[in-house]
C-alpha cells in the first residue's frame, strides 16, 4: 500500500529557533499533501494544503509566515515552523493523496511530536 | 463549529462482542465519509469509507452504516479483538473541488480480553 514517511518523529527545540519537518511519499506520487496539527484531546486540524509546484493554501487562522510549506516535488513536502514558541508544541501530521476527485483515502505519516522549550 | 462530532470519547467492549462507534455531522454538503484508526505515536490508518449514495459498506469485520436523514454514521466492529484497541476518527469531505477532510475528535476503543 501507499507509504508516507515523516521525519523526524520527535523534536525538541528552543524558543526562537526554526524546525523543519519532512513528509515523503515513498511509493507513489503525491500531487496534494496536507499538514495537520493535533492538540491533546482534540481532533486533527487541517493547517494547509500543498500542491506540487504551487503555493500552499492555508486554513483560516494559520499564519503562513510562521508555518512555511514547500512542495517542490511530487514526493516531498516540508513544513518549517519558524521562530518557534512553546505554544507551537503539538503533534504535526502530514498526509498525501494520489489523485484529486472522488474520495481517495488519505495516507498519513506517523507524525512529528514537536516540543518547544 | 465542529462539523463532525464524536460524542463518546471512549468505549470499552469485551473481546468477541460488537463495538459500535458513532459519528454525527452537521454539514449537509458532505458526501463521503471515512473512518481512520490511530495507535499512539503513529499516524491514522484508513479503515473503511462510504459514499453518500450508499447506506452500508462492509469490509471483513468492519461495517459502516450511513443515515443521511439523521446525518449520522456508525462503525461496527464484530467480533471485536484486543488488537482493535485504538482511537477511531470519523472524517467527512465534500468530494468535488477542494476536498478538505474534516475530522471528529476521535473515540478511544478498548477491547478487553
Amino acid at each position: 500500500g501507499a507509504v508516507v514517511s515523516q521525519h523526524p518523529s520527535r523534536v525538541i527545540c528552543k524558543s526562537g529557533t526554526s524546525v523543519k519537518i519532512e513528509c515523503r511519499s515513498l511509493d507513489f506520487q503525491a500531487t496534494t499533501m496536507f499538514w495537520y496539527r493535533q492538540f491533546p484531546k482534540q481532533s486533527l486540524m487541517l493547517m494547509a494544503t500543498s500542491n506540487e509546484g504551487s503555493k500552499a493554501t492555508y486554513e483560516q487562522g494559520v499564519e503562513k509566515d510562521k508555518f512555511l510549506i514547500n512542495h517542490a516535488s511530487l514526493t516531498l513536502s516540508t513544513l518549517t515552523v519558524t521562530s518557534a514558541h512553546p505554544e507551537d508544541s503539538s503533534f504535526y501530521i502530514c498526509s498525501a493523496r494520489t489523485r484529486t476527485g472522488g474520495g481517495s483515502p488519505l495516507h498519513f505519516g506517523n507524525g512529528t511530536r514537536l516540543t518547544v522549550t | 463549529d465542529q462539523q463532525v462530532k464524536q460524542n463518546s470519547p471512549s468505549l470499552s467492549v469485551q473481546e468477541g462482542r460488537i463495538s459500535i462507534l458513532n459519528c454525527d455531522y452537521t454539514n449537509s454538503m458532505f458526501d463521503y465519509f471515512l473512518w481512520y484508526k490511530k495507535y499512539p505515536a503513529e499516524g491514522p490508518t484508513f479503515l473503511i469509507s462510504i459514499s453518500s449514495i450508499k447506506d452500508k459498506n462492509e469490509d471483513g469485520r468492519f461495517t459502516v452504516f450511513l443515515n443521511k436523514s439523521a446525518k449520522h454514521l456508525s462503525l461496527h466492529i464484530v467480533p471485536s479483538q484486543p488488537g482493535d484497541s485504538a482511537v477511531y476518527f470519523c472524517a467527512a469531505l465534500v468530494s468535488g473541488g477542494y476536498q478538505k477532510v474534516t475530522f471528529g475528535i476521535g473515540t478511544k476503543l478498548q477491547v478487553i480480553p
